[in-house]
């Protein structure tokens, strides 16, 4: 089975611009999280889905960040603008379901925002 | 909102050695700790879980939780270069299925051969 999969590995994005992550979780997982990692915060949540309903949006990232999940599938983060203090590496997790259920990890993106 | 701290910040041991890691966090009612690896440039990877006090052993790791001291650890016993990475501790926050994890800032460790 492969595990998740993000696209692009890398992206560099100039101050005010869009930028759209992708991210394709396990194959019949029905939980997917967006975190954003960082030297000095560590793991944020960003968003949280189960079954493509959004159960948590990551309340202070809210303003310019946002996720979808268009499918069981495939899902988006959307970064609007964007700003250099968004640099950072997101990763994209899926799990089966259940609250114990290991989350496995997508390898991330590094964003680097000039 | 449930904290999670991880000591020590870094940690460099010779090939062989035991290492001890901790993990402390501050709501009693968490449910499961988990321990993740991430190497460079890749997404963290689940080691090895707990939920109830006590110990668990997986290989070479161990875990201990005292829930009492609201404390974990997880110990690799013959460390090995490849276990150079950062290690992460993770807290399940609420009992029901719809749990996230909280995650500490986590313990880089170097294995020197």
């Amino acid at each position: 089975d492969a595990g998740v999969t993000q696209t692009p590995r890398h992206e560099v994005a100039e101050k005010g611009q869009t930028i759209i992550l992708k991210c394709e979780p396990v194959s019949g997982h029905n939980d997917l999280f967006w975190y954003r990692q960082t030297k000095i915060q560590g793991l944020e949540l960003l968003s949280y889905f189960r079954s493509k309903s959004l159960m948590e949006d990551g309340g202070a990232f809210k303003d310019r960040f946002k996720a979808e999940m268009l499918n069981s599938s495939f899902s988006t983060l959307k970064i609007q603008p964007t700003e250099p203090k968004d640099s950072a590496v997101y990763l994209c997790a899926s799990r089966t379901g259940g609250g114990q259920d290991t989350q496995y990890f997508g390898p991330g993106t590094r964003l680097l925002v000039l | 909102q449930e904290k999670v701290q991880q000591s020590p910040e870094s940690l460099i041991v010779p090939e062989g050695a035991m290492v001890s890691l901790n993990c402390s966090f501050s709501d009693s009612a968490s449910q499961s700790i988990w321990w993740y690896q991430q190497h460079p440039g890749k997404g963290p990877k689940a080691l090895i879980s707990i939920f109830s006090n006590g110990n668990k052993k997986e290989g070479r790791l161990t875990v201990y939780l005292n829930r009492a001291s609201l404390h974990v650890s997880l110990h690799i016993k013959d460390s090995q270069p490849s276990d150079s990475a950062v290690y992460l501790c993770a807290v399940s926050m609420i009992p029901s299925s719809f749990s996230k994890l909280v995650f500490g800032q986590g313990t880089s460790l170097s294995v020197v051969p």
